[in-house]
């Protein structure tokens, strides 16, 4: 059962340009979501997050949106930069403690071409 | 550079042999996570330490054990694996309390189990 879905397994774009990550998730009961950012030999880095209360956070060139009652979120990356060529993990939690259990959606490989 | 340090970055062992794998932080935090990655899937989480103390273990095999001995470190100890279990072990840390549920991960070690 896969709480946190990312359905597009890879998007292509051209430098300059939107890149739209997309992310959906079921259970109502999250409430903060995080995307993090995965180069080839390291670990995923922490990008941007969002709590449930709030349907937007901008952080430089990169903007979360959610949208609750679609159970939906995206990230934007304006401009796209070729550096930003990384698989993208959507993640979600519940419960304010940090501690919390963190679960991951199966990645987005992004690709920004010059 | 990652301030999450995860020795060895490769381990190959047999299913009867007995090994380690090792995490650092020196970043104050007192939360310490494992979670485990095969090839195209999200990251799982294994085993959450809170204070030195383990909080959350997932239905893990006991062929995995963690440990924590002191606030800045985190073993997996391993034996009897199972070729099943390759894959790369992501080692991470947080800090405790109200928040987003940020990790910091390490690079993680890639096991290979013959």
């Amino acid at each position: 059962d896969q709480q946190v879905k990312q359905n597009s397994p890879s998007l292509s774009v051209q430098e300059g340009r939107i890149s739209i990550l997309n992310c959906d998730y079921t259970n109502s009961m999250f409430d903060y979501f995080l995307w993090y950012k995965k180069y080839p030999a390291e670990g995923p880095t922490f990008l941007i997050s969002i709590s449930s209360i709030k349907d937007k956070n901008e952080d430089g060139r990169f903007t979360v949106f959610l949208n609750k009652s679609a159970k939906h979120l995206s990230l934007h990356i304006v401009p796209s930069q070729p550096g930003d060529s990384a698989v993208y993990f959507c993640a979600a939690k519940h419960g304010s403690s940090n501690t919390g259990k963190l679960i991951f959606g199966q990645g987005t490989t992004l690709q920004v071409k010059p | 550079d990652t301030e999450v340090t995860q020795t060895p970055k490769h381990l190959v062992m047999g299913m009867t042999n007995k090994k380690s794998l090792k995490c650092e932080q020196h970043m104050g935090h007192r939360a310490m996570y494992w979670y485990k990655q095969k090839a195209k899937k999200p990251p799982e989480l294994m085993f959450v330490y809170s204070y030195e103390k383990l909080s959350i273990n997932e239905s893990v095999p006991s062929r995995f054990s963690p440990e924590c001995p002191n606030s800045s470190l985190l073993n997996l100890h391993l034996h009897a694996l199972q070729p099943e279990d390759s894959a790369l072990y992501l080692c991470a840390s947080s800090q405790i309390g109200r928040g987003t549920g940020e990790l910091f991960f390490g690079e993680g070690s890639r096991l290979t189990v013959l």
